[in-house]
């Protein structure tokens, strides 16, 4: 079965320190895959999204860049964190046309 | 362009009321996904049901309910006297699905998009 994997849970970073978020797929091959942020009390906000290894689509022009180094790893980062960044991130995977499965998200706080 | 409008920010109920959650899309492709996600408060979203677009036969799963209709673009969502662990903030989402080809690898059509969400309270 397939399962994501998503870390850290929580996470309190300063303002202007780099940011890694680190998400994997387990029992899938080649799934599109996301992340979406969520700002506390609101809707899910896509913010890249990728459908093979080293192909990434930017949603929204912002502080944050996404890789694909290998096809079941999607990583989220930052070099220099705003306050605007704060919120909870969701890493996601689907097939083609299949609902998307979620992580558990990581909360991030940004100081 | 793709988009998912839930009007419905909040919506409030007594304990074993019914409610309908309204959910809105917009795509010019005639081939589709539709989903409904629900996010209780831990956080996580959990996947509740997946409709295509050739397929408007309504769906019923305990006391949840879905009817799709595509004259109206629509997708609601009904739950049968409702519960207190109910609550929680509900998500419609829709994707469109196309071939990938090797012209088009970045095709936007492969974007989940999710409505605002509306959050359900019910009320012991």
């Amino acid at each position: 079965s397939q399962t994501i994997h998503q870390w850290p849970a929580t996470l309190v970073q300063p303002v202007g320190s780099p940011l890694s978020l680190e998400c994997t797929v387990e029992g899938t091959s080649n799934p599109n895959l996301y992340w979406y942020r969520q700002a506390a009390g609101r809707g899910l906000q896509l913010l890249f999204y990728s459908v093979g290894i080293g192909q990434i689509s930017s949603e929204v022009p912002q502080n944050l860049s996404a890789s694909r180094p290998q096809d079941r790893q999607f990583i989220l980062s930052s070099k220099k964190l705003l306050l605007s960044d704060s919120g909870f991130y969701l890493c996601a995977w689907s097939a083609i046309g299949d609902a998307a499965f979620f992580g558990q998200g990581t909360r991030l706080t940004v100081v | 362009a793709q988009k998912v409008t839930q009007a419905q920010t909040e919506i409030s109920v007594v304990e074993k009321e019914d409610v309908t959650l309204d959910c809105v899309y917009e795509t010019r492709d005639t081939t589709y996904y539709l989903f409904w996600y629900k996010q209780p408060p831990s956080g996580e979203l959990v996947f509740l049901i997946r409709r295509n677009s050739f397929d408007e036969q309504n769906e019923i799963s305990g006391r949840y309910s879905w009817n799709f209709q595509k004259s109206t673009s629509s997708f609601n969502f009904t739950i049968t006297a409702s519960q207190v662990v109910d609550s929680a903030v509900y998500f419609c989402a829709l994707s469109c699905s196309r071939v990938h080809t090797p012209l088009s690898p970045m095709d936007s059509s492969y974007k989940l998009i999710f409505g605002s969400g509306t959050r359900l309270l019910v009320r012991p």
